[in-house]
């Protein structure tokens, strides 16, 4: 069974720091891996597709890296509309992963 | 503008089926690339995809769910169709639908409000 695994479950931290997330995948999904933010209340919004392709309005503090079976979602300076949760998701069986919470320290 | 909007009943009984309309406006179901899928999140919990249509009226549906429902479109009313049947309380979630454009993102780029679905008797 495919599986993606988002770790840590839980990321707190403050604004302005740097914050990195992972996902990885049971099996190499070469680049179809997208990054999703959801707010409390709300839908997902995609931030990144193909691994590391920031979506349309998406800030540029918001980066994505990897291929294969590893990847990373990079938040580089905290702003106080990022925390949120976050998964990510691959495109050939629609498989999400279960999800990253980042939390104000 | 792109807009999708789910609706659908706040509650249903264990057992019956449930079926959830998602109203699209913006795009053409029928245009090449295009897709809509269902997407749900129970309270508290991760995201799960459920079923997917597209262009070509090819269906895709959840490994795990897959027998319990059925996709369907109503182009006339640019409108996609979920049903799941023999709901059970576990069942309870929020239903999104969302937009995939294949020569896009490939990925699910806008995405409904939800619609809130609780399974009780």
């Amino acid at each position: 069974e495919f599986v993606l695994t988002q770790s840590p479950a839980t990321l707190s931290l403050s604004p302005g720091d740097r914050a990195t997330l992972s996902c990885r995948a049971s099996q190499s999904v070469s680049n179809f891996l997208a990054w999703y933010q959801q707010k409390p209340g709300q839908a997902p919004r995609l931030l990144i597709y193909e691994a590391s392709n920031r979506a349309t309005g998406i800030p540029a503090r918001f980066s994505g890296s990897g291929s294969g079976t590893d990847f990373t979602l990079t938040i580089s300076g905290l702003e106080p509309e990022d925390f949120a949760l976050y998964y990510c998701q691959h495109r050939t069986n629609w498989v999400f992963g279960g999800g990253t919470r980042v939390e104000l320290k | 503008q792109i807009t999708l909007r789910e609706s659908g009943p706040a509650l249903v009984r264990p057992t019956q089926t449930l079926t959830l309309t998602c109203t699209f406006s913006g795009f053409r179901l029928s245009t090449s690339g295009m897709c809509v899928s269902w997407i749900r999140q129970p309270p508290g919990k991760p995201l799960e995809w459920l079923a997917l249509i597209d262009w070509d009226d090819d269906k895709y549906y959840s490994t795990s769910l897959g027998s319990r429902l059925t996709i369907s479109t109503d182009t006339s009313k640019n409108q996609v169709v979920l049903t799941m049947a023999n709901m059970d309380p576990v069942d309870t979630a929020t239903y999104y639908c969302a937009r995939r454009t294949v020569a896009g993102t490939g990925f699910f780029d806008i995405w409904g409000q939800g619609t809130t679905v609780t399974v009780s008797s």
